[in-house]
């Protein structure tokens, strides 16, 4: 139990396009789904929190016009990187805590690597 | 504010040794802790987690860790490391009187090497 998926696991596109990722609770609802970037040999940094059926909170120092982020669904949440950039070039990676009890823990995607040509 | 610390960049063993990949934590009130590990090119998984009760927290894989509350630490333990147990390793903490999001705060993750 407890699966998240992501899709795609890899996308390469053009600087200037929009790339949109998204993340799936399988077998669980997910009130609430965050957004990760990691970098080469680093930490995850928390990008953004998704809250179903209302905005998401971003970290500070994350542009919100950029990463545009959309909870339609107790089991979808999707990131779209707009106007790509090779500095956005990265892997991302979401997770999402289970509704209700046993909601301490939150599951992670499989990650999705960007590459902005 | 609530911080992890994972003072190794990099841990090696011997295969069959026991290994400990060490954290350390600071939050204002009672913590959550989690061991996530990572595999090249892939998301992370779960190995375990403390809440409540037992200082010391069996999880996936062989894979356990104690509470140290005097200490603020949560090492992650094995009593015998396989090749296999080669990734990168996290320690994660959640103040349990924030709720803001549930916002879990990453180390900067321990690579552990583990070779024949």
């Amino acid at each position: 139990g407890a699966v998240v998926s992501q899709h795609p696991s890899r996308v390469i596109c053009k600087s200037g396009t929009s790339v949109k990722i998204e993340c799936r609770s399988l077998d669980f609802q997910a009130t609430t789904m965050f957004w990760y970037r990691q970098f080469p040999k680093k930490s995850l940094m928390l990008m953004a929190t998704s809250n179903e059926g209302s905005k998401a909170t971003y970290e500070q120092g994350v542009e919100k016009d950029k990463f545009l982020i959309n909870h339609a669904s107790l089991t979808l949440s999707t990131l779209t990187v707009t106007s790509a950039h090779p500095e956005d070039s990265s892997f991302y990676i979401c997770s999402a805590r289970p509704s209700g009890r046993g909601g301490d823990t939150q599951y992670f995607g499989p990650g999705t690597r960007l590459t902005v040509l | 504010a609530q911080s992890v610390a994972q003072p190794e960049d990099q841990v090696n063993v011997a295969e069959g040794n026991p290994l400990t990949v060490k954290c350390t934590y600071s939050v204002s009130g009672n913590p959550y802790l989690f061991w996530y590990v990572q595999y090249p090119n892939r998301g992370l998984q779960f190995l375990l987690k403390y809440i409540t009760g037992d200082n010391l927290v069996k999880g996936s894989y062989g894979f356990e860790a104690e509470f140290n509350k005097s200490q603020t630490s949560f090492h992650l333990k094995k009593p015998s490391a396989l090749v296999s147990d080669s990734a990168l390793y996290f320690c994660a903490v959640r103040d349990r009187g924030n709720n803001a999001g549930n916002m879990l705060t990453f180390g900067g993750g321990t690579r552990l090497m583990v070779k024949t």
